[in-house]
Parts: C-alpha cells; structure tokens; sequence
C-alpha cells in the first residue's frame, strides 16, 4: 500500500542534542512538507519541499533544517537551537505543484520529548 | 495574524443528529478548502473539500458549504456516528503555492 511512513513514533531527546525524523513516501508525489502541532494549536508550516534539491521555510523554520535529496524523503532535524521542541510532528505529501489544489497526505506523526 | 479561524474549541452532538463545524477565514484570495479529521496520535486524514467557484460540495454524510461572501464555511455531517468524534481541522490555499493553512481545529463528540 501507498503511503507515508514517519518515524520513530515516538523520540526523546536530551536539551542540547540534535535529532532527526524520517518521512519517507512512496505515492511518487513531488511535495513534502512538515508541520508541528501544540495542544490547542492548528498545525503550524515548518518547511515545505515542491521538488528533489529544493525547499523552503514555512512559518516557523528557526531551529529546524532539512534536506531533499530523493524525491521519497525528507527528513527534518532538530537542532538545539530550537528553544521549544517538544512537540507532535506529522510529515506530509502532495502530488505536484502549484496550481493542481490536491489535499495533502500525512504520516500518523513524530512526538518529541525533551529528556 | 490568524487567516483561518475555528471560533469553537470543541462541539457535543447527539448520535444521529447533524453536527456543524464552521470556519471563518480572512483572505479573498484563498480558492481552495479543506477539511480533515484526526483521531489521537494519528496524522489527519483528508475528508472532503470544496473550491472556490462552488457553494457546495457533498460526499456522503458529508457536505462543505462556501459563503463567499461572508468568508465563511461549514461542515456538516448526518447523521453523526460514533466514530465521527474526533478533532476537524478547515484549511485553505490558495492557488498560486502549495501551502495550506490550517485552523485550530474543532473536537467534536458524538454522545451516545
């Protein structure tokens, strides 16, 4: 079956380390992207990939990076630079470009816990 | 500054009747609407959507209605089930990037 794949589910990690979690998909779609979610919060746009080799920050980019390198990855690390990271954070997928409105696709997410 | 608004934190509805999630947004210029559902510890799932140029899109129990003019939709579904419970997340886009932008969500619960 297609789908998105996150993980681990769940990723601790103690104050001053970076961490990396994975999203990798197999729907062939060229967009990745990566939200947090808080409690009593909507999702928020950390960085968003439209092709392989290229992305962009979203709304909340500080203290995260990420890289493209194939078209079914995109993994998305934590620095320590990150003030706040605990959090849930789910990883998803569209088919193409701008323009096609087609509905994202998500992993079942990452939850974060600082040690 | 928040472009899309969930006014309701959360919505009790009897099972078997209509429950109505609503969505006020800012920006004329989002063309495109979506809904989706999460469950607990579970990423959301696309449910229905609705473009611009339309007033209504149903799918089941499902409809989105689009008030252009009062920047403004809603999401109904009859009869509400049990496993309708669930946080329901509106977003938009708009036509010209990928982004969508995502409310704070709505928890309905479905009382027996």
């Amino acid at each position: 079956d297609g789908g998105i794949t996150q993980s681990p589910k769940y990723l601790f990690r103690k104050e001053g380390q970076n961490v990396t979690l994975s999203c990798e998909q197999n729907l062939n779609h060229d967009a990745m992207y990566w939200y947090r979610q808080d409690p009593g919060q909507g999702l928020r746009l950390i960085y968003y990939s439209q092709i392989v080799n290229d992305f962009q920050k979203g709304d909340i980019a500080e203290g995260y990076s990420v890289s493209r390198e194939k078209k079914e990855s995109f993994p998305l690390t934590v620095t320590s630079a990150q003030k706040n990271p605990t959090a849930f954070y789910l990883c998803a997928s569209s088919i193409t470009a701008a323009g096609s409105n087609q509905p994202q696709h998500f992993g079942d997410g990452t939850r974060l816990s600082i040690l | 500054d928040q472009q899309v608004k969930q006014n309701s934190p959360s919505l009790s509805v009897q099972e078997g009747r209509i429950s109505i999630l609503n969505c006020d947004y800012t920006n004329s210029m989002f063309d495109y609407f979506l809904w989706y559902k999460k469950y607990p510890a579970e990423g959301p799932t696309f449910l229905i959507s609705i473009s611009s140029i339309k007033d209504k899109n149903e799918d089941g129990r499902f409809t989105v209605f689009l008030n252009k003019s009062a920047k403004h939709l809603s999401l109904h579904i009859v009869p509400s089930q049990p496993g309708d419970s669930a946080v329901y997340f509106c977003a938009a886009s708009l036509n010209r990037d990928d982004k969508i932008i995502f409310g704070k969500g709505t928890r309905l619960h479905i009382l027996p």
